[in-house]
């Protein structure tokens, strides 16, 4: 049973346009939402994490709203550039949980 | 940034064969994880260690894996024996402390695995 889904599974934008990567899942419990940017050959590396107490959080260009009726949660990147190339998950863990459960995936690719 | 490090990059053996993945967290982290990922696609948890004791596994940790830290050397992942289907990319993280479900963790950067 897929417990965080991510959609679309592959997106194309222009540099400068707004990317928008969608999350869900199926767990109440679930209370922390990190996001990870993975580059070809690398391992993944946190990007930006919410918790669901808040509904917004930003750091740059890098912006999560976070829906906890509708268990849905999404990622926002503004200006986006070449660089930020890359495959995004979103994963989700419980206070309970020992291990972050991890989502389908986006590919994001930003064409000059 | 904090760094893990996975040796070999990348592993070629036959079916049936024993391999051993090995992995370097980062100095001072006490919890560390192994997490399974194939065509670049979901990461899949494997398993965990704390204390020198796996604290839980998936379903996709079959009986011919096991884990270890000795001595506070490597945490590796051994296979034993190999099948087609544990082809993939291997991925181990490790983290400072507990946070209560928000720990953050630090990946190495894969270990990719072929079974011929």
């Amino acid at each position: 049973q897929q417990q965080v889904r991510q959609s679309p599974q592959s997106l194309t934008v222009w540099e400068g346009e707004t990317a928008i990567l969608n999350c869900s899942y199926e767990d109440s419990t679930f209370n922390y939402f990190p996001w990870y940017q993975q580059f070809p050959g690398e391992g993944p590396a946190l990007l930006i994490s919410i918790r669901s107490v808040s509904d917004k959080k930003e750091d740059g260009r890098f912006t999560i709203f976070f829906n906890k009726r509708e268990k849905k949660l999404s990622l926002h990147i503004t200006d986006s550039q070449p660089g930020d190339s890359a495959t995004y998950f979103c994963a989700a863990i419980a206070n309970s949980g020992t291990y972050q459960r991890f989502g389908t995936g986006t590919k994001l690719q930003v064409v000059p | 940034g904090p760094k893990v490090l996975q040796i070999p990059s990348h592993q070629i053996i036959d079916m049936g064969q024993m391999v051993t993945l090995n992995c370097d967290p980062v100095s001072n982290h006490l919890y560390f994880y192994w997490y399974k990922q194939i065509l670049g696609q979901q990461m899949e948890f494997l398993v965990n260690f704390y204390n020198g004791k796996v604290m839980e596994k998936s379903k996709l940790f079959k009986d011919q894996f096991s884990v270890e830290r000795p001595d506070g050397s490597y945490f590796t992942l051994k296979i034993q024996p190999t099948a087609l289907e544990d082809s993939a990319v291997y991925f181990c993280a490790s983290s400072p402390d507990w946070g209560g479900g928000a720990e953050t963790l630090y990946f190495g950067s894969g270990t990719r695995l072929t079974v011929l």
